[in-house]
């Protein structure tokens, strides 16, 4: 089973719509998330970073963690055509200040429709 | 913004083949990392290294080996490639710290026929 599973697979929105982006972890140890965009043809690129409980917003984007739950979302506010990509959630747990391997999830698929 | 660049952009070789593909990140960044993409499963961790002449293995390693020659390069070697192999290969790099981001290449699309 993957350990970093996310929801739903794909998503439209009409533009200027909210997005809404779940993720679920099944390792307990996870404690650092990461959300990571990705346009066709490109690598992924960081989106944003959540380590503590609650909300963490950027612009149009708000992420939010419930650690008990193992649970983070992303919130696309105002959806606008260059948000059209994949998204990845990512996580890992604490080592000790090593660089430790992220686990990513499946990603999602959204679309902006104009 | 951090600069990682990967070659060849494509590569197709038949099965049996030999591959190597190579990543470059000037960014003074002590950690490398080659993930695989493939629809379903997002990226997967095939290695990584903490600097020069180290390596780390990853999620999924069967198939593959790589080797960090220096600080700037990775390489990632398929010595008998096979058709499961096929797949959309990324480099990545990260400074030192337990916060630290993942920056990616543009990625390479290897075909094994």
């Amino acid at each position: 089973q993957q350990k970093v599973q996310q929801s739903p697979e794909s998503l439209s929105v009409p533009e200027g719509g909210m997005a809404s982006l779940n993720c679920t972890s099944s390792d307990r140890n996870f404690q650092y998330f990461w959300w990571y965009r990705q346009h066709s043809g490109e690598g992924p690129k960081a989106l944003m970073s959540i380590f503590s409980d609650g909300d963490k917003k950027e612009g149009r984007f708000t992420a939010h963690l419930n650690k008990a739950s193992l649970h983070v979302s992303l919130h696309i506010r105002d959806s606008q055509p260059s948000d059209s990509a994949l998204y990845f959630c990512a996580a890992r747990g604490n080592t000790g200040g090593l660089s430790g391997k992220l686990t990513f999830g499946e990603g999602t698929q959204v679309t902006v429709i104009s | 913004e951090a600069a990682v660049t990967q070659s060849p952009r494509n590569k197709v070789t038949v099965t049996g083949g030999n591959v190597t593909l190579s990543c470059r990140q000037t960014n003074s960044h002590n950690y490398m990392y080659w993930y695989r993409q493939d629809t379903g499963h997002g990226l997967r961790l095939i290695h990584y290294s903490y600097g020069a002449g180290n390596l780390q293995i990853g999620d999924v390693p069967d198939g593959y080996k790589a080797t960090r020659t220096t600080q700037e390069d990775f390489f990632l070697l398929l010595e008998l490639a096979s058709p499961s192999q096929t797949s959309l290969y990324f480099c990545a790099s990260s400074d030192a710290g337990s916060a630290e981001t993942l920056y990616f290449g543009s990625g390479t699309r290897l075909t094994v026929l």
